[in-house]
């Protein structure tokens, strides 16, 4: 299979505990985003990375939620001391985006669904 | 900011074409995109339109209106795999990148 990919597919913890996912774009993709969904709501953009560099952080992710791409390859997205309100599925997306272009397709993973009890 | 608007539920028959509206308010507008999401899965990219007029992709086509932020999915020769959430979102040119920026989606549910 080589579409985007993530792990874990589902996490439940309890308030207060710190949680990463990991995402493995498409190869050779060198833009990568994460966006949240919750349930009868579309995504929402959080952050995105063009190789390693992270360009872009929405204003919805506060200081407890950190992602890497520090290889430029896969990334992480860490959420320090979760609330019952980070409760959502998180999904990955990659991209190509040629160099001195504007347009790139996103193509989304599976998600992880993220329970805080 | 951006606001992108589409109905919350449509039904229609198995067979039938249906036409799902989206309309948007939106600045550093770089395209629009339509997705396919099955409940509990991944959304799969469908469609993009950046210039006006319509898009076609076998039984699926997208129309676009720049002057009136106003772009339609239409669906045809409904199967019951079509039953879906369809997700209208706006690409925003941002920070020297893009994003999208989605609608709430449109249920469709298609019956016998």
């Amino acid at each position: 299979d080589t579409g985007v990919s993530q792990n874990p597919r589902h996490k439940i913890t309890k308030r207060g505990q710190n949680v990463t996912f990991r995402c493995d774009p498409i190869s050779e993709h060198n833009r990568l985003y994460w966006y949240r969904q919750t349930l009868g709501q579309g995504p929402e953009f959080l952050t995105y990375f063009q190789n390693e560099a992270q360009l872009e952080k929405s204003r919805l992710l506060s200081d407890r939620f950190s992602a890497e791409r520090p290889k430029g390859s896969f990334s992480t997205l860490e959420i320090q001391r979760t609330e019952q309100g980070d409760s959502a599925m998180y999904l990955c997306a990659s991209s190509f985006l040629p160099s001195g272009g504007e347009a790139d397709t996103q193509y989304f993973g599976p998600g992880t669904r993220l329970t805080v009890l | 900011g951006q606001n992108i608007d589409q109905p919350t539920e449509m039904t229609a028959t198995e067979g039938a074409i249906v036409q799902i509206n989206c309309t948007y308010q939106t600045s550093g507008f770089n395209g629009l995109f339509w997705y396919q999401q099955h409940a509990g899965e991944a959304p799969t990219f469908l469609s993009y339109n950046v210039l006006d007029g319509l898009e076609e992709k076998g039984r699926f086509s997208s129309f676009l209106s720049r002057s009136k932020g106003y772009s339609y999915l239409l669906l045809k020769e409904l199967q019951m795999k079509d039953s879906a959430s369809y997700l209208c979102a706006v690409r925003v040119l941002t920070g020297g990148g893009n994003k999208l920026t989605f609608g709430t989606g449109t249920q469709l549910k298609v019956e016998l």
